[in-house]
C-alpha cells in the first residue's frame, strides 16, 4: 500500500512568490518522521526539512517550512520567496521500520517537479 | 564535511561486463545505503550497511553485490546486468541511530547496453 502520496506531478510558480507542495501519508505507527528532499537535475538528493510526529511546532529551515496537520495526515512543504534555483524535483518521504530488524528506511512519494519562472 | 562522494559519475557497461560503483563519506556515519532510482521515479532502497555489516537487503538480485570494506567506504559490484538495470544509483549515509536526515551522494548514472 502506498504510504506517501504527492498528488501534484508538476507545479509552476513565479520568482519571489510562495508555493506549497502537498504531501499526505498513511501510517498506524504513533511515532514517525517526515522528510522533504530536493533533487536538482544533477541527481543529488538534498535534505530540506524534517518533522517528527511528536514535534509540537511546525518545522522551519530558512525559506522552507512544513505545514504539519497530524489529524489530516498531511505534511505540506511551503517555500517562501521562490528563487530560480528552487526549480527541481521535490520528494516527501517517511521513515518506517523494516520488519523486526530495528532498522528504519525512507519511503518516498512520487515527487513534484517545481518550475520557477522569472 | 557533510559530503558523500560517488564514482564514477557516469558508467556505460555491457551485459557481460563486471564493474563497481564506489561511495565514500568521512562524517563518521556508521550506516550507509544504496538506492536505485529509475527515470521519473522515487529512489528505492537496495541495501543498508550498519557498522560495516549488511543489515538490510531489499530482495535485490544477486547480480548486485554490495561490499563495505571499512566504515567510510561502500562499494556496489555489478555483474551480468540487464538493460532494465539502467538507473541512477544513489549512495547515502546517516548516523546509526539517527531518526533524521540521510546525506546523499550525487549518484552514478548507469547505462547497461
Amino acid at each position: 500500500a502506498q504510504k506517501i502520496t504527492q498528488t501534484q506531478p508538476g507545479m509552476f510558480v513565479q520568482e519571489k512568490e510562495a508555493v506549497t507542495l502537498d504531501c499526505t501519508y498513511d501510517t498506524s505507527d504513533p511515532s514517525y518522521g517526515l522528510f522533504w528532499y530536493k533533487q536538482p537535475s544533477s541527481g543529488e538528493m538534498i535534505f530540506l526539512i524534517y518533522q517528527g510526529s511528536y514535534d509540537q511546532q511546525n518545522a522551519t529551515e530558512g525559506r522552507y517550512s512544513l505545514n504539519f496537520q497530524k489529524a489530516r495526515k498531511s505534511a505540506n512543504l511551503v517555500i517562501s520567496a521562490s528563487q530560480l534555483g528552487d526549480s527541481a524535483m521535490y520528494f516527501c518521504a517517511m521513515r518506517e521500520g523494516v520488519g523486526n530488524t530495528g532498522f528504519q528506511k525512507l519511503v518516498f512519494g512520487t515527487g513534484t517537479r517545481l518550475l520557477v519562472s522569472p | 564535511d557533510t559530503e558523500v562522494t560517488q564514482t564514477p559519475k557516469h558508467l556505460v557497461m555491457g551485459m557481460t561486463n563486471k564493474k563497481s560503483l564506489k561511495c565514500e563519506q568521512h562524517m563518521g556515519h556508521r550506516a550507509m545505503y544504496w538506492y536505485k532510482q529509475k527515470a521519473k521515479k522515487p529512489p528505492e532502497l537496495m541495501f543498508v550497511y550498519s557498522y560495516e555489516k549488511l543489515s538490510i537487503n531489499e530482495s535485490v538480485p544477486s547480480r548486485f553485490s554490495p561490499e563495505c570494506p571499512n566504515s567510510s567506504l561502500l562499494n556496489l559490484h555489478l555483474h551480468a546486468l540487464q538493460p532494465e538495470d539502467s538507473a541512477l544509483y544513489l549512495c547515502a549515509s546517516s548516523q546509526r541511530d539517527s531518526p533524521y536526515e540521510q546525506y546523499f551522494g550525487p549518484g552514478t548514472r548507469l547505462t547497461v547496453t
